[in-house]
């Protein structure tokens, strides 16, 4: 168990409707990361937070965005659902910037009918 | 995309017997992390080598980094049937600041008792 916890662990969405996907990060950890990760593949960035501010996105659409709370929990919404978005998503929280570990959470797997 | 890809892809041994997989990256990198993830849930970070290191052992866990020619290994040595899992390199890049990761494709483990 690393402390992170997601939530909901399993969504079915039909194509064109938006999701938002939570996550709660380990006890003072101010940096959370989100990643894609699509069946049979690796992780792939989606955006990082660092004091609820983004800092840095890889390469996904602007209909992804996130929060980072002050309580450095945080959300993934993502509008205009396409069959492509099916995948599990992962947050990943680390102390600090610096810091060179990152803890996963179990991820939520996302369906897009 | 992906930074790294990783070889074999699967990987099926006996228990007792040692597995070995490698990882090759494209970019300069501040560390190389190896992470396990067990049936699509979360990955469970392994192992971290940094830029400057050349081998790194935890417990039955060996790595080997070797930035002249952009590759990794990670060698399990006597499996078990627990090793079960796919395992992934992951590269923080030297221009990116903070951690944020660039995962390769992943090998999957089958370790037969």
């Amino acid at each position: 168990e690393t402390g992170v916890t997601q939530s909901p662990t399993h969504l079915i969405k039909t194509r064109g409707q938006q999701v938002t996907l939570r996550c709660s990060s380990q006890s003072g950890h101010n940096t959370v990361s989100w990643y894609q990760q699509a069946l049979g593949q690796g992780p792939q960035f989606i955006f990082q937070y660092y004091r609820e501010e983004e800092n840095g996105r890889g390469n996904f659409p602007p209909r992804f965005s996130g929060l980072q709370f002050p309580n450095y929990s945080s959300e993934l919404n993502v509008n205009a659902l396409e069959l492509d978005d099916s995948a599990l998503y992962l947050c990943a929280s680390s102390l600090s910037l610096e810091q060179e570990t990152q803890y996963f959470g179990p991820g939520t797997r996302l369906l897009v009918l | 995309s992906q930074q790294g890809e990783e070889d074999p892809q699967a990987l099926s041994i006996q228990e007792g017997e040692n597995a070995t997989m490698n990882c090759s990256y494209k970019t300069s990198i501040n560390n190389l992390q190896w992470y396990r993830q067990n049936s699509g849930r979360g990955l469970v970070h392994l192992i971290l080598i940094r830029s400057n290191e050349r081998e790194k052992h935890s417990g039955r866990l060996r790595v080997t980094l070797d930035t002249s020619k952009k590759s990794s290994s990670l060698l399990i040595t006597a499996s078990r049937a627990a090793d079960t899992a796919s395992y992934f390199c992951a590269t923080d890049a030297r221009e990116a600041a903070g951690n944020k990761l660039t995962f390769g494709g992943g090998t999957r483990v089958l370790v037969k008792p």
